[in-house]
């Protein structure tokens, strides 16, 4: 089935240490989107690519940065997480099109920052 | 400034009876509306969306109702299920525009 992939599914690092969060996705879509959640909050937009174009939301912490090597593939990286940075992550794609109609997630990492 | 608003938080219902989930939006803009829904520990699973161009949309148990004059959503299950508590997630979107604006969520608990 064709699908969005995230690995791991839980993270567990220290503070202050790097880590990277991966996303795949056998749709072929085009946009790809990175998502921060915490418990009982809406998802919140850190990033998103239109194809290889990268678009950085104004309120995203430089912190977080993202890599997209090709079409399938999209990964976050925290350069020095904190406390604060503990949180669901969340990729998603869209496909071709003018404009967004739905998106389509992984299962999420659940990221702890002991 | 929430353009997307469900005014619940939670919202518990019986089994077989009616579950109604509201959503407003501020953004006349806003032409197509999406409700997910999220389990613990899971992606957001789309559930159903309509065009502002149609006032109703339904979806076996599901229906999505519009109402644009009152900048007004809802989401109705009929018969609720145990299997429906999760949270739902009212969002939209404009034309052209890559980015969903997301409610603050609904937890929805159907009792046995």
């Amino acid at each position: 089935d064709a699908m969005v992939i995230q690995n791991p599914r839980y993270q567990v690092t220290q503070f202050g240490k790097p880590v990277t969060l991966s996303c795949s996705q056998t749709l072929n879509h085009n946009v790809m989107y990175w998502y921060q959640q915490k418990s009982s909050q809406a998802p919140k937009l850190l990033f998103h690519y239109y194809d290889k174009d990268f678009n950085n939301e104004a309120d995203t912490p430089d912190n977080f940065q993202s890599r997209r090597p090709n079409t399938s593939f999209c990964f976050l990286d925290i350069r020095s997480p904190g406390l604060g940075d503990a949180a669901m992550y969340l990729c998603a794609t869209s496909g071709r099109g003018n404009r967004i109609e739905k998106l389509f997630f992984g299962s999420g990492t659940q990221l702890s920052v002991l | 400034d929430q353009q997307v608003k469900q005014n619940s938080p939670s919202l518990s219902v019986q089994e077989g009876r009616i579950s109604i989930l509201n959503c407003d939006y501020t953004n006349s803009m806003f032409d197509y509306f999406l409700w997910y829904k999220k389990y613990p520990a899971e992606g957001p699973t789309f559930l159903i969306s309509i065009s502002s161009i149609k006032d109703k949309n339904e979806d076996g148990r599901f229906t999505v109702f519009l109402n644009k004059s009152a900048k007004h959503l809802s989401l109705h299950i009929v018969p609720s299920q145990p299997g429906d508590s999760a949270v739902y997630f009212c969002a939209a979107s404009e034309d052209s525009n890559y980015q969903l604006i997301w409610g603050a969520g609904t937890k929805l608990i159907i009792k046995p």
